[in-house]
């Protein structure tokens, strides 16, 4: 089946610097990837919606200018948390769409997450 | 807004033990319901997707079930390998449209 895999799995950084997540559709064209924030014992929130070749739309509360997404090919779409800060420790987790006549399932394919820590 | 409340926020069975998981949504044109399973530290996993009230949907010892304002995951006889966090979520309209998910239900199958 479709997959969507996300690097790293995990990473420690330490205040000020920034950090890049990459999620990529690995069998299939993903024109649009969301990228979700999880706190523990929290629900998945919806951050923003990246379509392939335009701006990404960020959900109310959202900094874009802090969390930069980057959607330049259909199989590759990347999150910068720049200038991170503890409060922006969190799992990191996307997922994508792809073409509604290849995957007649609804099903939207996740990654397996990242794991944010800043120190 | 669109909304998905699940119930009971965490749930201690003894293995064998048979139960339900209730979601309960709003949204405005309901395009599909979706139920996943999420372990900790990992991505969520899908489980089922209905689509329209009298839908039911089974995958081993799992059965979803959806009506107008609500859906089930029913688990019969559970074993400790069920342990998880199941999430309901709700995708609204045609298109690619987020899904919007509730907070859980942390499940503890208890050998």
């Amino acid at each position: 089946g479709a997959v969507v895999s996300q690097h790293p799995s995990w990473v420690i950084c330490k205040s000020g610097t920034s950090v890049k997540i990459e999620c990529r559709s690995l069998d299939f064209q993903a024109t649009t990837m969301f990228w979700y924030r999880q706190f523990p014992k929290q629900s998945l929130m919806l951050m923003a919606t990246s379509n392939e070749g335009s701006k990404a739309t960020y959900e109310q509360g959202v900094e874009k200018d802090k969390f930069l997404i980057n959607h330049a090919s259909l199989t590759l779409s990347t999150l910068t948390v720049t200038s991170a800060h503890p409060e922006d420790s969190s799992f990191y987790i996307c997922s994508a769409s792809g073409l509604a006549d290849r995957f007649n399932t609804g099903e939207l394919f996740f990654g397996e997450g990242s794991r944010l820590t800043v120190l | 807004e669109d909304q998905v409340t699940q119930s009971p926020e965490a749930l201690r069975l003894q293995e064998g033990e048979s139960s339900s998981l209730n979601c309960s949504y709003t949204v405005s044109g309901l395009r599909g319901l979706f139920w996943y399973r999420q372990d900790p530290g990992k991505g969520p996993e899908f489980l089922f997707t209905l689509y329209s009230a009298g839908e039911e949907k089974e995958k081993e010892r799992l059965k979803a079930t959806l009506t107008k304002k609500e859906s089930f995951l029913h688990i019969t006889a559970p074993k400790p390998e069920d342990s998880a966090t199941y999430l309901c979520a709700v995708q609204a309209r045609a298109g690619n449209t987020p899904l919007v998910f509730g907070k859980g239900t942390r499940l503890s199958v208890i050998a």
